[in-house]
């Protein structure tokens, strides 16, 4: 069992620039989650899949973020024209069932 | 609005002791919770869960209770020991909204002293 992997595990980028994460679950998970956490915070949700159908988003995803999970396995996460209040914990989780999830190291991202 | 809340930003004990970490919430509709540990630059780590049918439950050293009139839920660990050091989150599933969703509370820094 290897567990839940994330890369980068650190990006620095550019206000403007696009980034792209890679989160691959734990393999016999058919859910994947993705959450944000910034200083002081707990992690806050920003999208579910279900095999690859994506059946949630959260508000905190404006039209600037995207993910996708083909074939239901890897998922990845875009931010276009990123701001400076993306800068934030980027974490992937995953679950075989709706309630243990297992969470990944993260990626921290940092807007310049 | 925070639906999940720890009060306590920061906890320390000394070795061999208990450690207590509450967490409260607000939404009646949540219908399971998790305890995670975080250590720093990794990602969160399951340590327990408790469904609201029930009102403790026990694994080795981590004993969480459920008071679901209070809204209230603690996680005791004992003994403590200094690798428990770690930010602990109290997170809750469900709420109405999502079966799906975790909301997580602010998380309580452990310091657990030699």
């Amino acid at each position: 069992d290897t567990g839940v992997s994330q890369d980068p595990r650190h990006k620095i980028t550019k206000r403007g620039q696009n980034v792209t994460f890679r989160c691959d679950p734990i393999s016999e998970h058919n859910r994947l989650y993705w959450y944000r956490q910034t200083l002081g915070q707990g992690p806050e949700f920003l999208t579910y899949f279900q095999n690859e159908a994506q059946l949630e988003k959260s508000r905190l995803l404006s039209n600037r973020f995207s993910a996708e999970r083909p074939k239901g396995s890897f998922s990845t996460l875009e931010i276009q024209r990123t701001e400076q209040g993306d800068s934030a914990m980027y974490l992937c989780a995953s679950s075989s069932y709706v309630y243990e999830q297992y969470f990944g190291p993260g990626t921290r991202l940092t807007v310049t | 609005d925070q639906q999940v809340k720890q009060n306590s930003p920061s906890l320390s004990v000394q070795e061999g002791r208990i450690s207590i970490l509450n967490c409260d919430y607000t939404n009646s509709m949540f219908d399971y919770f998790l305890w995670y540990k975080k250590y720093p630059a990794e990602g969160p780590t399951f340590l327990i869960s408790i469904s609201s049918i029930k009102d403790k439950n026990e694994d080795g050293r981590f004993t969480v209770f459920l008071n679901k009139s209070a809204k209230h839920l603690s996680l005791h660990i004992v003994p403590s020991q200094p690798g428990d050091s770690a930010v602990y989150f109290c997170a809750a599933l469900g709420g109405g909204g999502s079966n799906y969703k975790l909301t997580f509370g602010k998380g309580t820094l452990l310091t657990v002293n030699p």
